[in-house]
């Protein structure tokens, strides 16, 4: 059963920021959202999280809503290196479960 | 940090075959997971080990799947009799014990297998 909804594919310019969104509508108080992303034929790399609070790194930002019923993931500049599918996910284990996630391409 | 890594990164397999992938996870990560993902579609857990415990198994893997991690280092995943819907993608991810961040994974590059 999916936790997430997100975009099928989204479109980014080189250089701007891409903002890629999520619905976790059910999330529990002690469910972590997650953002992986894979780039073809390579496995999923971790991007950040958080459960509360926004957080950033030197990666991305994370904005999670106050009702926490939704994030942004946003990437400051994007580049063609950030083509990949980015992977929204809640969870409070170590089980995590990927939906398809949201086609990002870079395009110059 | 070496990163995880896998080995074979790619089997052909006819039908009827048995396979056994390797993971060797980070060198201070106590927690490993397999993974499967067919094409199109997101990874799908397999199972997860807590050192040379297995913690869990989900119901993807039938009887013709087992995995091992003996003295909690590397693992191996092998699956007997291939069946042509084995093909896939089989990721390894490992993770660090402690709170917090425990859950963020690191993937390795996965093995492909084609059963033909």
């Amino acid at each position: 059963d999916a936790k997430t909804t997100q975009p099928p594919s989204m479109d980014c310019a080189e250089g701007r920021a891409a903002n890629l969104p999520c619905n976790h509508s059910t999330i529990s108080g002690n469910e972590y959202v997650y953002w992986y992303r894979q780039i073809h034929s390579q496995g999923p790399q971790y991007i950040i999280h958080g459960l509360k609070n926004n957080e950033t790194n030197e990666m991305a930002s994370l904005i999670i809503t106050e009702d926490r019923k939704s994030s942004t993931l946003i990437l400051p500049h994007a580049t063609l290196r950030d083509t990949a599918v980015y992977y929204c996910i809640v969870s409070n284990d170590y089980k995590l479960s990927f939906g398809a996630g949201t086609t990002v391409t870079v395009r110059a | 940090d070496t990163g995880v890594s896998q080995d074979p990164r790619h089997k052909i397999t006819k039908r009827g075959q048995n396979v056994t992938f390797r993971c060797d996870p980070i060198s201070e990560h106590n927690r490993l997971y397999w993974y499967r993902q067919t094409l199109g579609q997101g990874p799908e857990f397999l199972t997860y080990f807590q050192n040379e415990a297995q913690l869990e198994k989900s119901r993807l893997l039938s009887d013709r799947f087992s995995a091992e991690r003996p003295k909690g280092s590397f693992s191996t995943l092998e699956i007997q009799r291939t069946e042509q819907g084995d093909s896939a993608m089989y990721l390894c991810a490992s993770s660090r014990p402690g709170t917090g961040s425990i859950y963020e994974q690191y993937f390795g590059p996965g093995t492909r297998l084609t059963v033909t």
